[in-house]
């Protein structure tokens, strides 16, 4: 079993739907967060970044976090065509660890 | 403020050979990590590099080395090049003392 584990779709929506992006972990020493958009053929580039459960907002992005599901989303509202792209999930333990953990990403397209 | 740059973009090394990938961190940050994306995979954590030693590895064969300069920029060696390197190898910094990283653009490294 992978320590985190991310559908990789592809996800069809029109224009101006919610997306709802998930990432389920096994580790319960995850403690940071984090989601990245990456184009194709680029380098990923962090949208939202949480410590520990809750939510967190950010103009049309919202990051949650249920550490007692061990269950983390990222849900994007309004939806727009250049939002297309593959939506990475990252965790890692407390301070003093380096391993960063991805899944291996959600491909979105988001139909004009 | 200066993000992550690498060099270079794209490049193409035949089985055997050993390559350099070069990373400059964004300003201000004292940690660089490198990561193998491989296509439709997530990235796979490579090393990382704080006050110019290595203070954390994935599971890489040693003929992946690295370095930190003073500059906290970073070099990422690949010796005896095998097909299955083939990647995106991406470069990430940030400081010490946070934990979200911020990546560059990366390598494209094609092995034949």
């Amino acid at each position: 079993q992978k320590e985190v584990e991310q559908d990789p779709g592809p996800l069809s929506v029109p224009e101006g739907a919610i997306v709802s992006l998930n990432c389920t972990y096994s580790n319960s020493a995850f403690q940071y967060f984090m989601w990245y958009r990456q184009y194709s053929r680029k380098g990923p580039e962090l949208l939202m970044y949480t410590y520990s459960s809750g939510n967190k907002e950010d103009g049309r992005f919202t990051a949650q976090v249920d550490k007692s599901s061990k269950y983390i989303s990222l849900f994007i509202r309004d939806s727009q065509p250049s939002d297309s792209a593959t939506y990475l999930c990252a965790m890692r333990g407390e301070t003093g660890t380096y391993k960063y953990i991805f899944g291996t990403g959600t491909r979105l397209k988001v139909l004009a | 403020e200066t993000g992550v740059t690498q060099s270079p973009t794209h490049l193409i090394k035949t089985r055997g050979q050993q390559v350099t990938l070069r990373c400059s961190s964004q300003s201000g940050h004292n940690t660089v990590s490198w990561y193998q994306q491989a296509l439709g995979q997530g990235p796979q954590f490579i090393f990382q590099y704080y006050r110019e030693e290595e203070n954390g590895r994935g599971n890489f064969p040693p003929r992946f080395s690295g370095l930190q300069f003073p500059n906290y920029s970073s070099e990422l060696n690949v010796n005896a090049l095998e097909l299955d390197d083939s990647a995106l190898y991406l470069c990430a910094s940030r400081r010490q003392e946070e934990y979200e990283q911020y990546f560059g653009p990366g390598t494209r490294l094609t092995v034949t």
